[in-house]
This record gives structure tokens, C-alpha cells and sequence, in this order.
């Protein structure tokens, strides 16, 4: 069975202290793996997709990466407005699985 | 502006009542579909259409229901068969990209249950 596993759970940044967030996968064909930001009370918003092992996409102050077991989402010098629970999920040849999310906050 | 729109954005529903959820989108995509975010929990798919007139279950479809009699529509009514319903619940479209299918969501409804 397709499975999504985010970690940590939840992670506490100093503003400018760049960190990694972490999402492991196991899937059937892999077709793509998005990322996304989920601010409290709204929707996600869609972030990346990757597609093969070895892409790496960028956004201001993101980074996404993936191997053939997982995704980094390395954040770079995060600003206070990077506070938000980031999503990871993947579709294989079954259909879309989704992590639990990385609530990600930052201290000014 | 193109877009998914969910209404209401609060919703109260008394315990035997069947309540629906609208989802509305305006990005001429073929596929939707509804999610339930429960705390802790990853997203978990109630029901997907992937093209008017029809639909499949996804992993938790007991006690909801869905129609798709527009390309723009997808509502979803919980009934009175949902023994656990207070969550919230998200709308999705997508666009098949490649070989992918990318989601966009819209802001979500919260449903409580007295």
C-alpha cells in the first residue's frame, strides 16, 4: 500500500535558521510528489511538483528535492511568514496519498 | 479570476440532519474531488469524479454522497449515516499534467456537529 510519512511533525525556527522537513514514501510508480503550504483554516495551496529522482524545483526561499525514497523541503533564511503546516503527497499508479503535514513555525 | 470557491465556510449541523457542501470551480477542470482533514491526519478522500455523470468512492465514503450533473459543480451531502462528521472538508480539481495530475484546492468548509 501506497504511505506518506512527514517528519518532525512540527519544528520551531529562529528567523534566518534554515532547516530541512522531511517526507519518506513508499509507492507503486511513482507519477509525481507535491508540496504544499496550508495556512490555519484554509485550504492548501500548491507549492512544487517533482516528478523523477534527482529534480529540484525552487520558490523565493524553498527548495524541493527528491530521491527515490523521499523529498526534502529545505527552507532557506525562513522569515516569520514561512509559519504554516507544509503538506507532502504523492500519486503512484493507484492514486494520491497524502502525509500528515510539518507545522513549521517561525520565531521573529 | 479563476478559481475553486466552497460554501458556506462554517457549517452546523444538528445530529440526524443531512447537510450539503458546495464546490464550485471556474478552471474548466474535468476532475474533482472531496477530502476530509481531521487533526493529525493526512488529507482522506471521500469521493473523486473524473468526468460529468460519474464518480467512484474513494477511502471513507460511507454515509456522504456526491453528484456531478456540471463540469463546474461537485456538491457533497453528509448524512445522517456519518457517525463521526465534525472535520473539515476540502474541494480539489485537477489538471492532468504529463503523467500527473496536480490538485488545487479551495479554502474548505468546517463542519460541526452539535
Amino acid at each position: 500500500e501506497d504511505q506518506v510519512t512527514q517528519s518532525p511533525e512540527a519544528l520551531r525556527l529562529q528567523e534566518g535558521e534554515s532547516s530541512s522537513l522531511n517526507c519518506s514514501y513508499t509507492v507503486s510508480g511513482l507519477r509525481g510528489l507535491f508540496w504544499y503550504r496550508q495556512d490555519p483554516g484554509k485550504g492548501p495551496e500548491f507549492l512544487f511538483t517533482l516528478y523523477s529522482a534527482g529534480e529540484e524545483k525552487e520558490k523565493e526561499r524553498l527548495k524541493a528535492t527528491l530521491t527515490k525514497k523521499e523529498s526534502f523541503l529545505h527552507i532557506t533564511a525562513p522569515k516569520p511568514e514561512d509559519s504554516a503546516t507544509y503538506l507532502c503527497a504523492v500519486q503512484g499508479n493507484n492514486d494520491m496519498r497524502f502525509g500528515a503535514g510539518t507545522r513549521l513555525t517561525v520565531k521573529p | 479570476d479563476g478559481g475553486i470557491t466552497q460554501s458556506p465556510k462554517y457549517l452546523f449541523r444538528k445530529e440526524g440532519q443531512n447537510v450539503t457542501l458546495s464546490c464550485e470551480q471556474n478552471l474548466n477542470h474535468d476532475a474533482m474531488y472531496w477530502y476530509r482533514q481531521d487533526p493529525g491526519q493526512g488529507l482522506r478522500l471521500i469521493y473523486y469524479s473524473q468526468i460529468v455523470n460519474d464518480f467512484q468512492k474513494g477511502d471513507i465514503a460511507e454515509g456522504y454522497s456526491v453528484s456531478r450533473e456540471k463540469k463546474e459543480s461537485f456538491p457533497l451531502t453528509v448524512t445522517s449515516a456519518q457517525k463521526n462528521p465534525t472535520a473539515f472538508y476540502l474541494c480539489a480539481s485537477s489538471i492532468r499534467d504529463t503523467n500527473t495530475d496536480t490538485q488545487y484546492f479551495g479554502p474548505g468548509t468546517r463542519l460541526t456537529v452539535l
